[in-house]
């Protein structure tokens, strides 16, 4: 059963450009995150986010930065893409248990 | 240096066969999850576990805080077991995300 929304599915961008994914959750849950796997299949956490609390992991470059509109969605924007930010996206929510999206690939050329 | 281990790397299977992946951890936990990857990418989550042994039809999972250990045990493979299988822990709250390891590739042949 899929809870965790994320759009587009697969984006192929230039080097320089902005880029921003969608994440949508229905499970009512207060915290949600966002991962990246990189080239060597490693899954690392870039963002935690909940009404109160952003968590920021300290290797994410500043060009990247989380978009809340609501406790519902968290969207992911990268200002002016670089080629090591060629990787899958991974949305996930969490009260404890956590759900993730089907990912976003991105690929910058 | 990594706070995941997983052990083996990747596993060539028959299908019917059995397997054992580890997933040993260098630091406390809070808790821990297993996942399932598919070759397309998405995550299915395939237990919590913080302490003890869990059962999910073929699955099973143990996980050993004291020896910051877990396991996940696959009876009968078959084909559709294919994938890479994650664990990754939850080291203070969750609202600070999951640490993973890099994953066991299992590949089961008919």
């Amino acid at each position: 059963e899929t809870a965790v929304f994320q759009t587009p599915n697969y984006h192929v961008t230039q080097v320089g450009n902005e880029v921003s994914f969608n994440c949508k959750q229905t499970l009512g849950h207060d915290t949600m995150y966002w991962y990246k796997q990189d080239s060597k299949k490693l899954l690392k956490i870039m963002f935690s986010y909940n009404n109160k609390q952003l968590i920021v992991n300290e290797t994410v470059p500043r060009r990247f930065s989380p978009q809340s509109s609501d406790k519902a969605h968290l969207n992911l924007r990268i200002k002016s893409v670089e080629p090591e930010d060629s990787a899958v996206y991974l949305c996930a929510s969490s009260q404890g248990f956590q759900y993730f999206g089907p990912g976003t690939r991105l690929l910058v050329l | 240096g990594q706070q995941v281990q997983q052990s083996p790397a990747s596993l060539v299977l028959q299908e019917g066969e059995n397997a054992e992946l580890q997933c040993n951890f260098s630091t406390s936990l809070n808790s821990m999850q297993w996942f399932y990857q598919r070759p397309g990418g998405s995550l299915v989550s395939l237990f919590y576990n913080p302490s003890g042994t869990k059962h999910s039809g073929r699955l099973t999972s143990t996980t050993v805080i004291k020896e910051r250990r877990s396991s996940l045990h696959i009876s009968s493979s078959q084909t559709t077991d294919s994938g890479t299988y994650l664990c990754a822990l939850v080291l203070n709250n969750y609202a600070q995300g999951l640490t993973f390891g890099l994953g066991t590739r299992v590949s089961v042949f008919p």
